[in-house]
């Protein structure tokens, strides 16, 4: 059974300060993998996808995926209190995606 | 444009009801799935329609049947649900089948059953 963890949190950072969210996967085959944001109440949102190596960055939004230690990363610079949210990892697998249990992400004004 | 539509935005029904949940998209992808997701919970895979196959959770109750009109269209009828079904239910479509493609949510479906 693959599996994605996740620390659930909360994580707590100061506003302005880097929040950094971690994910492990199982499944050693995996090629791709994303980050979802979800705010109470609403969907989850997409809000970046990473399939090489290395670190994509997006704006204030940096993915880092090592392979190797089956890890991936979320970086979010300048925190700002509207990142507070719910972040989801999630890996596919051939007939869907496994989503982690999500880390509640806290940003203190 | 990544828009997902869903209808209704919130819904409460009784136990002896039956209802339908629509989703519409108008990226043309060819994939479309129905999640179900619990408070504090990760969303929860119940189908999935690619390229107008249907691939079903064999954990998802008879009470659920999903329908796809069309490549943009994805109902999900309802009939004697039960009050552990009250949940957020949503709708994600992505580019085409196979789990690589990254999949965009509607906004829910809050749903009650009372």
């Amino acid at each position: 059974q693959k599996e994605v963890e996740q620390n659930s949190g909360p994580l707590s950072v100061p506003e302005g300060a880097i929040a950094s969210l971690n994910c492990t996967y199982s499944d050693r085959g995996s090629q791709s993998f994303f980050w979802y944001r979800q705010y109470s109440g609403k969907s989850p949102e997409l809000i970046m996808f990473i399939y090489s190596n290395g670190d994509k960055e997006d704006g204030r939004f940096t993915a880092q995926l090592n392979k190797a230690s089956q890890y991936v990363s979320l970086l979010i610079r300048d925190s700002q209190p509207s990142d507070s949210a719910t972040y989801l990892c999630a890996v596919p697998s051939p007939d869907k995606i496994i989503f982690g249990k999500g880390t509640r992400l806290h940003i203190l004004p | 444009d990544t828009e997902v539509t869903q209808t209704p935005k919130h819904l409460v029904m009784g136990m002896t009801n039956k209802k339908s949940l629509k989703c519409e998209q108008h990226m043309g992808h060819r994939a479309m799935y129905w999640y179900k997701q619990k408070a504090k919970k990760p969303p929860e895979l119940m189908f999935v329609y690619s390229y107008e196959k249907l691939s079903i959770n064999e954990s998802v109750p008879s009470r659920f049947s999903p329908e796809c009109p069309n490549s943009s269209l994805l109902n999900l009828h309802l009939h004697a649900l039960q009050p552990e079904d009250s949940a957020l239910y949503l709708c994600a479509s992505s580019t085409a089948g196979g789990s690589s493609y990254e999949q965009y949510f509607g906004p829910g479906t809050r749903l009650t059953v009372t």
